[in-house]
């Protein structure tokens, strides 16, 4: 398995500001996920980073509003900018071990934008 | 395309009940994997199952057991003698081949109470 920690657990952000999420990881992984979960909802993928490589981003979400980084095999970052209410959600780290498809999940960002 | 439906929204037992919790998949891929995750109200996602899609076998794991069907497209979960620290929110979610790795989408999830 995999331990996956965040930064921040939590925070309450203006709207028209930018918060970078941190997920590190306790072993060298591939891949690296990012996925959002709206209040009462299931998770939705934002982008897929590999190491070396821009982010690939799912429908409906932007490099431009979702800056990734991933300068390693352990760390990614994700960059929610210019933050509106409709931001307001969990975000969530997650990690492909070993090739094996085994994800495991980080214990999320709860970002509240007011 | 890829598609996971949990029909069920919420489900509501009294403890030692037992309860299943359905997942019907969609999918074009002949390799695929199927998921079960555990959110308890903390909100941490605990990964509970895989299952690969050449792996029909049924598995069973203490008060846990899934059943597979390919036939149905189904990848059903059961809880046996349910107890309190079973509520949670259920999701199944389904990996398919993606270009360098493997992209999972999940379904709805299914908000599981049990009452003492």
């Amino acid at each position: 398995s995999a331990v996956i920690s965040q930064k921040p657990s939590r925070d309450i952000c203006q709207r028209g500001t930018s918060l970078t999420i941190q997920c590190q990881v306790d072993s060298q992984v591939t891949m690296m996920f990012w996925y959002r979960q709206q209040p009462g909802q299931s998770l939705t993928l934002i982008a897929t980073a590999n190491q070396g490589s821009e982010a690939t981003y799912e429908s409906g979400f932007v490099i431009d509003k979702f800056p990734i980084s991933r300068p390693n095999l352990t760390f990614s970052t994700l960059t929610v900018s210019n933050m509106s209410p409709e931001d307001s959600s969990i975000y969530l780290c997650s990690v492909d071990v070993g090739g094996l498809n085994e994800q495991f999940f980080g214990p999320g960002t709860r970002l509240t934008v007011l | 395309a890829q598609k996971v439906t949990q029909a069920q929204t919420e489900i509501s037992v009294v403890e030692k009940e037992d309860v299943t919790l359905d997942c019907v998949y969609e999918t074009r891929d002949t390799t695929y994997y199927l998921f079960w995750y555990k959110q308890p109200p903390s909100g941490e996602l605990v990964f509970l199952i895989r299952r690969n899609s050449f792996d029909e076998q049924n598995e069973i794991s203490g008060r846990y057991s899934w059943n597979f069907q390919k036939s149905t497209s189904s990848f059903n979960f059961t809880i046996t003698a349910s107890q309190v620290v079973d509520s949670a929110v259920y999701f199944c979610a389904l990996s398919e081949t993606n270009t360098g790795g493997f992209k999972t989408i999940f379904g709805a999830g299914t908000r599981l109470f049990v009452k003492a």
